[in-house]
């Protein structure tokens, strides 16, 4: 368990509705990120973050935003729902096992439905 | 413009025999690659890791090599075994920004 915890794990919303995705670490970790996995392509990176109040775009940014207020919250913003963003969205933080480079380690991943 | 690419879809493979999932990269600035493993409607689990400064790394049953004048990198379970069986995920990074880069994932299936 990597002390991740994701809200909601399920929700289906309407197009052009507004969503928050919650992410929550016990660990005081520094970096945290936000991915979405779909068919075909794979996991892909939204937004990370490397500090309180501190982030940085990723592959496929457009139509999300994010924030981070404190060290254990990540929250990642549809600001108007498309069915496009129908997605499975993990967040993962970065922790180190050998105490250089970290890796990632995810949550259990929350599953959007836009209809 | 994928930097991380799994060209195989899927793999089957006996079990007690050799997997062998491939990976190649294009973006030379990457340092440290991963391997994932996942299991539907769970999370990406962290298997193993490789600096750039190796050429191999072993854990147990699971070996990555790295090959950089190839930008290739292949994972390597032996014996396989029927749990084996999920998605298995490549994943780049570079010393720099600590961003993972995922490939799009082979599907393993170990036959009993």
């Amino acid at each position: 368990d990597a002390g991740i915890t994701q809200s909601p794990r399920h929700k289906v919303t309407e197009t052009g509705t507004p969503v928050t995705l919650r992410c929550h670490q016990t660990e005081n970790h520094r970096y945290m990120y936000w991915y979405r996995q779909d068919p075909g392509h794979g996991l892909r990176l939204i937004h990370y973050s490397y500090g309180v109040k501190d982030t940085d775009k990723g592959e496929v940014s457009d139509g999300y935003s994010v924030s981070r207020s404190k060290t254990e919250d990540f929250l990642l913003t549809l600001e108007s729902a498309t069915s496009s963003q129908t997605s499975v969205y993990f967040c993962a933080i970065g922790r180190s096992s050998s105490g250089g480079h970290p890796e990632a380690f995810f949550g259990q991943g929350t599953r959007l439905t836009v209809v | 413009d994928q930097q991380v690419k799994q060209n195989s879809p899927s793999l089957s493979v006996q079990e007690g025999r050799i997997s062998i999932l491939n990976c190649d990269y294009t973006n030379s600035m990457f340092d440290y690659f991963l391997w994932y493993k996942k299991y539907p409607a769970e999370g990406p689990t962290f298997l193993i890791s490789i600096s750039s400064i190796k050429d191999k790394n072993e854990d147990g049953r699971f070996t990555v090599f790295l090959n950089k004048s190839a930008k290739h990198l292949s994972l390597h379970i032996v014996p396989s075994q029927p749990g084996d069986s999920a998605v298995y995920f490549c994943a780049a990074s570079d010393r720099g920004t600590y961003k993972y880069i995922f490939g799009t994932g082979t599907r393993l299936k170990v036959l009993a």
